[in-house]
């Protein structure tokens, strides 16, 4: 099983801050990783897949990057509607494995 | 509008069983991989399981193999979760999603429904 580690568990930041979210994977990947927000009592929402490529209706401040096991989610400049709990997954292998999800507080 | 809608969920005993169901509208269902995936109380998310257009393929986390099943009614646009023998660790949410499998990537789930609690307890 991939185990995916993202760090840091939260993060604090002001709105218009940029944010540097990480996810770690056991063994590569390739860039086969997806990357999810959820609100709370929300249901998640799709952001990024396969490392780079933003889902329908995502807005250009979320960016993904990374290939192998070392990847990251940046979202270049915080809204209020963005500090939301984010998780990695990966789609290499089964099982499908998510991360424990970064929180991003507000400051 | 592309909607999932899951029920079923309830408090049920431990060893008991339970019966899962998500309607999909709004696309094509049987075009469509389809997911289990849940999430304990406070806690993250876990995939549980998938199964391929037409239930050819199913696939499932070793914490679920043999008490839990996925199937699918394509006739009636329906994705199920046989859940028996549960355990007190079953207790989550469980949201249905879809699976964008051969719509651009593989296995990143682009809609998902609102969540069916199932809480497992004497």
């Amino acid at each position: 099983e991939i185990v995916l580690t993202q760090s840091p568990a939260t993060l604090s930041l002001s709105p218009g801050e940029r944010a540097t979210l990480s996810c770690r994977a056991s063994q590569s990947v390739s860039g086969y990783l997806h990357w999810y927000q959820q609100k709370p009592g929300q249901a998640p929402r799709l952001l990024i897949y396969d490392a780079s490529n933003r889902a329908t209706g995502i807005p250009a401040r979320f960016s993904g990057s990374g290939s192998g096991t070392d990847f990251t989610l940046t979202i270049s400049s915080l809204e209020p509607e963005d500090f939301a709990v984010y998780y990695c997954q990966q789609r290499l292998s089964w099982p499908l494995t998510f991360g424990g999800g970064t929180k991003v507080e507000i400051k | 509008e592309v909607l999932l809608v899951e029920s079923g969920g309830d408090l049920v005993q431990p060893g008991g069983s339970l019966r899962l169901s998500c309607a999909a509208s709004g696309f094509t269902f049987s075009s469509c991989w389809m997911t289990w995936v849940r999430q304990a109380p406070g806690k993250g998310l876990e995939w549980v399981a998938n199964v391929k257009q037409g239930g050819s393929e199913k696939y499932y986390v070793d914490s679920v193999k043999g008490r839990f099943t996925i199937s699918r009614d394509d006739a009636k646009s329906s994705l199920f979760l046989q859940m028996d023998s549960l355990r007190a660790e079953d207790t989550a949410v469980y949201y249905c999603a879809r699976d964008m499998s051969g719509r651009g990537s593989y296995h990143a789930f682009d809609i998902w429904g609102q969540g069916t609690m199932v809480t497992v307890s004497s």
